[in-house]
């Protein structure tokens, strides 16, 4: 069966650390792996896309990599700050003709002030 | 507005009662998805949809029913509300199945009493 895991479930850091979020797969057949972010009571916004050909992306202070032959994508978050707070969600699209994305259950960011 | 809207974003029923869902893109993705998002099992494909008029099952889609007589249009329907269908459904869409990114709606959340 085909899993998405996401540890740690929570982290809590202080203003101004650099952070790591881990995702780890079950089968690394992919077609791509994207992040979302989802605050409290909202929807999922999509952070960063990788295909599998790709080894990173970066867009502002969010890098996500991508290392498909272990099964394991991190988002790095520089310089965190309080409205970074949120859960952090990893999927992978596994493609054929379904095309959905597989979850993770999330890691829970909080910074603190 | 471009992007992708659902309404009701809140709803109260009560069990054995028809509910549908609504979910509005204006981009002319070609794919659209229903998640569905619980504690304890993060999201959940219901149905999916790859084009007006072509609809497939999912992981969990026993209790609902999809149609899609326009592109911008997918509406879940729970023909007979249950409890066990307390949770947040999201609608996403995609230009692809595999190769893009899916951006999601803003989510319904639907209590069965």
């Amino acid at each position: 069966k085909q899993e998405v895991t996401q540890i740690p479930a929570a982290l809590s850091v202080p203003e101004g650390e650099n952070l790591v979020l881990n995702c780890s797969f079950t089968d690394s057949a992919i077609y791509n792996l994207q992040w979302f972010r989802q605050d409290p009571g909202k929807g999922l916004t999509s952070l960063l896309l990788i295909q599998s050909s790709q080894r990173e992306q970066t867009s502002g202070r969010l890098n996500a990599s991508l290392d498909k032959s272990s099964g394991r994508s991190t988002l790095y978050i520089a310089a965190s700050q309080p409205g970074d707070s949120a859960t952090y969600l990893c999927a992978v699209n596994y493609g054929g003709s379904q095309g959905n994305l597989i979850f993770g259950k999330g890691t829970k960011l909080s910074v603190k002030p | 507005d471009a992007g992708i809207t659902q309404s009701p974003r809140y709803k109260i029923t009560e069990t054995g009662r028809q509910v549908t869902l609504m979910c509005h893109q204006t981009w002319s993705h070609s794919y659209m998805f229903w998640y569905r998002q619980d504690l304890g099992h993060g999201l959940r494909l219901i149905y999916y949809s790859a084009a007006a008029d072509i609809t497939d099952k999912g992981e969990v889609p026993d209790g609902y029913v999809v149609s899609r007589s326009k592109t911008e249009n997918f509406p879940l329907t729970l023909e007979s509300a249950t409890r066990s269908q307390t949770s947040v459904y999201f609608c996403a869409s995609s230009p692809s199945a595999s190769y893009n990114e899916q951006f999601f709606g803003p989510g319904t959340r639907l209590t069965v009493l």
